[in-house]
């Protein structure tokens, strides 16, 4: 089993719409997990952190966390093309800070 | 802050050759990350150092490869002798404090090795 899997996608939506992303990770202790976007050419830059249960909002982006499943999502209301992007998962694994694949995103207009 | 800084952005060389990767943090962060991104294998964490120590280099791939942070503002990645599967983008990263802190990326290095 990989330490952080997403599902691979890619995943098109039209504008407007409301984006799903997924990870699992493999580690029952990790306690940070982050979501960054990647855009083509361009390096990963942070878009939320979580590190309770729950949910966590932060304008158009909800992360939300279940340690005892091991799964965090992401949600992307009002899609925008310009959130076209490569999405990243990433989860401290025994003080390693350890990527999933990344899903790749297209919101078409 | 000018962030993370990388260099060089682009190094194309030919099998055998030696390359050198550099990296410096931003200014008072205490951890530094070497990534290493393809199509194939997503990004991969190569090394990991915390106050210039390394903490974790069992992602560097094989004997080939070495990476050094002789002081807080520097830190080096190197190849040698380079391989064309060592082609890839380099990413150098930095943090406040390891993992559990936001990770602030470089622009990479692009390498291909001929």
């Amino acid at each position: 089993q990989k330490e952080v899997e997403q599902n691979s996608g890619p995943l098109s939506v039209p504008e407007g719409a409301i984006a799903s992303l997924n990870c699992t990770y493999s580690d029952r202790g990790s306690q940070s997990f982050f979501w960054y976007r990647q855009y083509s050419g361009k390096s990963p830059e942070l878009i939320m952190s979580i590190y309770s249960n729950g949910d966590k909002e932060d304008g158009r982006f909800t992360a939300q966390l279940n340690k005892a499943s091991q799964y965090v999502s992401l949600l992307i209301r009002d899609s925008q093309p310009s959130d076209s992007a490569t999405y990243l998962c990433a989860v401290n694994i025994n003080n390693d800070m350890r990527f999933g694949a990344g899903t790749r995103l297209t919101v078409k207009p | 802050d000018a962030g993370v800084i990388q260099s060089p952005r682009h190094e194309v060389t030919e099998m055998g050759q030696e390359v050198t990767l550099r990296c410096k943090p931003i200014s008072g962060h205490n951890s530094l990350f070497w990534y290493r991104q393809t199509m194939m294998r997503g990004l991969e964490l190569l090394i990991y150092f915390n106050n210039n120590v390394p903490i974790d280099d069992s992602g560097m791939p094989e004997d080939r490869f070495s990476a050094k942070m002789p002081n807080a503002s520097f830190s080096t990645l190197k190849i040698q002798p380079s391989e064309p599967r060592d082609s890839a983008v380099y990413f150098c990263a930095s943090s406040l404090n390891g993992a559990n802190e936001k990770l602030f990326f470089g622009s990479g290095t692009q390498l291909s090795v001929l």
